[in-house]
């Protein structure tokens, strides 16, 4: 299994531009979440799908933000405008949402806004 | 918000030496897990342990989970320099949410 995968792995954008973060989940897991870390804040969870529903995006900084996931294999994390603040590592993770399934991150992206 | 908090923030150990985490959290959980994460990595799973499990062993590590202090344990034995990474509890929330939230992890050093 080639595991949770995120894209690009690195993003340096400037303030103001529109960010896009892409995640494909393990297949047959329908549970996907998306996290945000910094070293001031820690893990941070944004916001989570299940059976490609949001379920929970309590978690979402601002409007500034906005996930999806159109189908079981593929969700994205949109930010627009970026700012500063908005620097951090982006993880994804997905998980089998019944019986307390293990859950799986991907490798992150690292976000850079100037 | 924060579920778990771990303590120690920080632990600095000689390598054969043992190292103890602790997590202790808030709700009712259905589970626990503790996961590792490198510097610049993500984060990997070590370990699950159900709300209805007291001890759980995986190679060198070895879980508690004491329900009634809410609280769980870590023990990494016979350390090595390849075990420096920070260490995280996630609890899942009995609430029937399905999500997990993460403490605020334990920065592990193992001296060589």
């Amino acid at each position: 299994d080639a595991g949770v995968i995120q894209s690009p792995r690195h993003e340096v954008t400037e303030m103001g531009q529109e960010v896009t973060l892409r995640c494909k989940p393990i297949s047959g897991h329908n549970s996907l979440f998306w996290y945000r870390q910094t070293m001031m804040r820690g893990l941070e969870l944004l916001i989570y799908f299940n059976n490609n529903v949001p379920i929970d995006d309590s978690g979402m900084p601002e409007d500034r933000f906005s996930a999806k996931m159109p189908n079981a294999s593929f969700s994205t994390l949109k930010i627009q405008p970026s700012e500063p603040r908005d620097s951090a590592v982006y993880f994804c993770a997905s998980r089998v949402v019944a019986g307390g399934g293990t859950q799986y991150f991907g490798p992150g992206t690292r976000l850079t806004v100037l | 918000s924060q579920q778990g908090e771990e303590d120690p923030q920080a632990l600095s150990i000689q390598e054969g030496e043992n190292a103890t985490m602790n997590c202790s959290y808030k709700t009712s959980i259905n589970n626990l897990q503790w996961y590792r994460q490198n510097s610049g990595r993500g984060l990997v799973h070590l370990i699950l342990i159900r709300s209805n499990e007291r001890e759980k062993h995986s190679g060198r590590l070895r879980v508690t989970l004491d329900t009634s202090k809410k609280s769980s344990s870590l023990l990494i034995t016979a350390s090595r320099a390849a075990d420096t990474a920070s260490y995280f509890c996630a609890t899942e929330e009995a609430s029937g949410t399905y999500k997990y939230i993460f403490g605020t992890g334990t920065r592990l050093k193992v001296l060589a």
